[in-house]
């Protein structure tokens, strides 16, 4: 069965902190994204990550991937309120375009 | 420019019944795919169309059927309502490049549907 876990499930941590979630896949694919969804909303695109090794910042984000170990991590530096939010990594199996989505990781900052 | 639209944005309907859900995608975009996402879960892939056609297809039963239109538009059909449809609806549509495959997909809002 395809799978994509995400953890922490939920993260509750204090402005200025830095913290890592974690993506892992359990079938081959190229290619990772990961997305931001706020409460009642639609899904942003953050990333795309296109490659082994690929590392990609914006802002307080910086997201990178290891397809060998089927594993990307979406690292947040210093974070502020505004990153409250829940997060979503994504994967394409195979370049099937059956999009599988992760958990989410539900992301609170506390002022 | 537009991004992907949806409508309607929120829907009641009552089990046994049929709802139909629409999208525009972006503009320049040629590739529509459907999401279901149950309260506190991530997305389910539902579907994909391209050139008016569902290329792929996720693990829905096929009370659950789209349409692509030539201005690259879609609708989602679902029958048989059951009370387990509720859930909101995304839509998200990408652009398709030879030897590439898809880009990012851009997700439209969603509609909610709450089935009764």
């Amino acid at each position: 069965e395809l799978k994509v876990e995400q953890n922490p499930l939920f993260l509750s941590m204090q402005e200025g902190k830095n913290y890592t979630i974690y993506c892992n896949y359990s079938t081959t694919s190229d290619r990772l994204y990961w997305y931001r969804q706020d409460p009642g909303k639609s899904l942003e695109s953050l990333f795309v990550l296109l490659s082994n090794g690929a590392v990609k910042q914006e802002g307080r984000l910086m997201a990178s991937l290891d397809t060998k170990a089927r594993l990307s991590t979406l690292h947040i530096t210093a974070a502020v309120h505004d990153l409250s939010a829940t997060y979503f990594c994504a994967v394409d199996p195979q370049g099937t375009y059956k999009y599988i989505f992760g958990t989410g990781t539900r992301l609170k900052v506390l002022a | 420019d537009a991004g992907v639209t949806q409508s309607p944005t929120h829907l009641i309907k009552t089990r046994g019944q049929q709802v139909t859900l629409r999208c525009s995608p972006k503009s320049g975009h040629d590739t529509v795919s459907w999401y279901q996402q149950a309260l506190g879960q991530g997305p389910q892939f539902i579907f994909q169309y391209y050139e008016e056609e569902e290329r792929q297809r996720g693990n829905f039963p096929d009370r659950f059927s789209g349409h692509q239109f030539p201005n690259y538009s879609s609708e989602l059909n679902v029958n048989a309502l059951l009370l387990g449809d509720s859930a909101l609806y995304l839509c998200a549509s990408s652009q398709y490049r030879q030897g590439f495959g898809t880009d990012t997909q851009y997700f439209g809002p969603g509609t909610r549907l709450t089935v009764l």
